[in-house]
This record gives C-alpha cells, structure tokens and sequence, in this order.
C-alpha cells in the first residue's frame, strides 16, 4: 500500500524567512503533485513533477523531486502572509489503477 | 486542464435522508471521475472511482450502497449519500484527470443535523 509522508505538518514562520516542506512516498511513482487549500475552499493546482530532478518553479515557491530518494520538497523563499495554507503532495501510480494517494499535508502560518 | 463544476457547495439535511452531489466536466469527456472525503484539519481521502458507463469502484472501507456513484454521461457524475448520519458530515470533492494532470471541483460541504 502507497504511503505518502508529509513533515512538517504544522509550520509557523516569519515573514521574509524561508522552509521546505518534506514529502516523502513508499513505492515507485510516475508523478508527483503539489497542491494548496485555503481554509473551506478545495484544492489549487502548484505543480506537477514528471520525472527525477525535475524542479519547477512559481513565484516564491519551488519543488523539486528526486524519485530515487521517493523524495519530494517545497521550497518557500522569503515568506509573505498571502502563502498561508495548507499544502498537500500527492503521488500518482498509473499501472492499472491510476489514482492519486495524498500526504497528510502541511498547515503553514505566516506570521507578519 | 478541465474544468470542473461541483454542486451544491453547501447543503444541510436532516439524518435519514439522502443528498446528491454532481460534478460536471465542462470542457473535458471524463471516462474516469473521483470522489474524495475530507474531515476537517486531515486529508483527502479517496472514496471510489466513477467510470462512465459501468460500475464505481470503491475504496476499502466506503460502504457502496451507502455512497451510491453513477457516471452516466462523459461529463457528469454524481455522489449520492444515503440515508445520511451526522458523521457523514464532510467535505465531498471530486476530481477529474485532464491531459495536464487532476483538476478539483469546488467542493461540497455536507452536514447532517
């Protein structure tokens, strides 16, 4: 069974500094997702990762994936307030049953 | 990638009864639909597959004929929930997977009172 690991699961940070968020996934996987939720809203689409190496970038946020660690990180740079939300990864297995399995996300905090 | 209409957003019933969801695919033809839960402060789960034209497929654990999913058309799905209980409360989202990866509707809050 996929399991999908996120760490830190609650983050509190100053504006200006700068995090990663760790996402870690137990089998072999085809593409990796990175996703926002702000508070009763549903998901909002960062970043899709397709292949090892793989770094994308957007504004103040940067993932990157290694598949051979099954290790993917979110990287926050200069922290401001608009990026409070909870920050999910989820990991695709596409060979017969392709569905997305979610970690356990991540509630950051921007504090002024 | 597509775009997807969830609705309603909000609904309140009462227990012993049961509420329909429908998420439409406006632009894309999905075979394939997801239905996901999420209590709140945790993550998503995911509930069962929508195929169109055949039978859903469920996770472990999501009792199908509590949560009945018909997906009779490329581009609507819906998630009905049977005679509804308080801990049915939750956030219903359903997902479809476009050519550039999954697109969410915006959600359903449900509460049952």
């Amino acid at each position: 069974e996929l399991k999908v690991e996120q760490n830190p699961l609650f983050l509190s940070m100053q504006e200006g500094k700068n995090y990663t968020i760790y996402c870690n996934y137990s089998t072999t996987s085809d593409r990796l997702y990175w996703y926002r939720q702000d508070p009763g809203k549903s998901l909002e689409s960062l970043f899709v990762l397709l292949s090892n190496g793989a770094v994308k970038q957007e504004g103040r946020l940067m993932a990157s994936l290694d598949t051979k660690a099954r290790l993917s990180t979110l990287h926050i740079t200069a922290a401001v307030h608009d990026l409070s939300a909870t920050y999910f990864c989820a990991v695709d297995i596409r060979f017969g049953n392709e569905k997305l399995t979610f970690g356990t996300g991540t509630r950051l905090t921007i504090i002024p | 990638g597509a775009v997807v209409s969830q609705h309603p957003s909000r609904v309140i019933c009462k227990s012993g009864t049961s509420v329909k969801i429908e998420c439409r695919s406006l632009d894309f033809q999905a075979t394939t639909m997801f239905w996901y839960r999420q209590f709140p402060k945790q993550s998503l789960m995911l509930m069962a597959t929508s195929n169109e034209g055949s039978k859903a497929t469920y996770e472990q654990g999501v009792e199908k004929d509590k949560f009945l999913i018909n997906h009779a058309s490329l581009t609507l799905s819906t998630l009905t929930v049977t005679s509804a209980h308080p801990e049915d409360s939750s956030f219903y989202i359903c997902s479809v997977e476009g050519n550039y990866g999954y697109t969410f509707g915006s959600g359903t809050r449900l509460t049952v009172v």
